[in-house]
């Protein structure tokens, strides 16, 4: 079975700061990886996948993450935070070939402080 | 564009009432279906999964059932509330077949479902 862990259960950020949002999985086979994002009061949005190809997958918002299959890794990061970013952030990882299998993270609290 | 709707927001029930939650896809057909729960400090667990009228997967044992009436419809429901089936429930849909190019899930605004 797959696994997903966020070691951060919060992380803060300067505004104008890089930020690392981490997050490590387990699978058999190929990875498809995910990270969501979900605003105070709105639903939960998709921000980046990582399917095949390059490592570093760019996504809304200006983030984008990496992925580091000797590590077992995709990381979200940002060049410089906004205030704006503060929200709670899941990854996500499944087998390739399997819909159901979408495994979440326990999610990390973004807070960026102005 | 597709929406999708979910209701209510909040619940509080007690134990031993019955619970029904609805979902409802608007602008597309024939989309994958589930139920995610999120408990506090945990990630989202896939509760439910379905790929047609009627048709529905149960990933986990518990006291929840699902069904699905209609192509864009999706209900989540029990006969008996357990104070541990407190949480927060997130409908979504994905379009189907999952293929490569479409790998996403598009979510409600989930129901915060307090049993006392």
């Amino acid at each position: 079975a797959q696994s997903v862990a966020q070691p951060e259960d919060q992380v803060n950020v300067a505004e104008g700061n890089p930020l690392t949002v981490k997050c490590t999985y387990s699978v058999s086979g190929n990875p498809y990886l995910f990270w969501y994002v979900q605003y105070p009061n709105r639903g939960l949005q998709f921000l980046l996948k990582y399917i095949t190809g390059d490592n570093l997958v760019k996504g809304s918002y200006g983030f984008e993450a990496e992925f580091n299959k000797s590590q077992t890794s995709f990381h979200l990061k940002k060049p410089s935070a906004l205030v704006s970013d503060s929200a709670l952030y899941f990854c996500a990882v499944r087998p390739s070939g399997s819909a159901r299998q979408l495994t979440f993270g326990s999610g990390t609290q973004l807070t960026v402080l102005p | 564009s597709q929406t999708i709707h979910q209701w209510p927001a909040t619940l509080v029930q007690p134990v031993g009432s019955p619970l029904s939650l609805e979902c409802t896809v608007e602008g597309t057909s024939n989309p994958n279906l589930y139920w995610y729960r999120q408990a506090a400090g945990r990630g989202l667990q896939l509760l439910f999964y379905s790929v047609g009228i009627g048709q529905i997967s149960s990933e986990v044992p518990q006291n929840l059932s699902a069904s699905r009436p209609q192509d864009r419809q999706f209900i989540l429901s029990s006969k008996k509330l357990l104070l541990s089936d407190s949480g927060f429930y997130l409908c979504a849909w994905s379009v189907r077949p999952l293929i490569r190019s479409n790998e996403k899930l598009f979510f409600g605004s989930g129901t915060q479902l307090s049993v006392l």
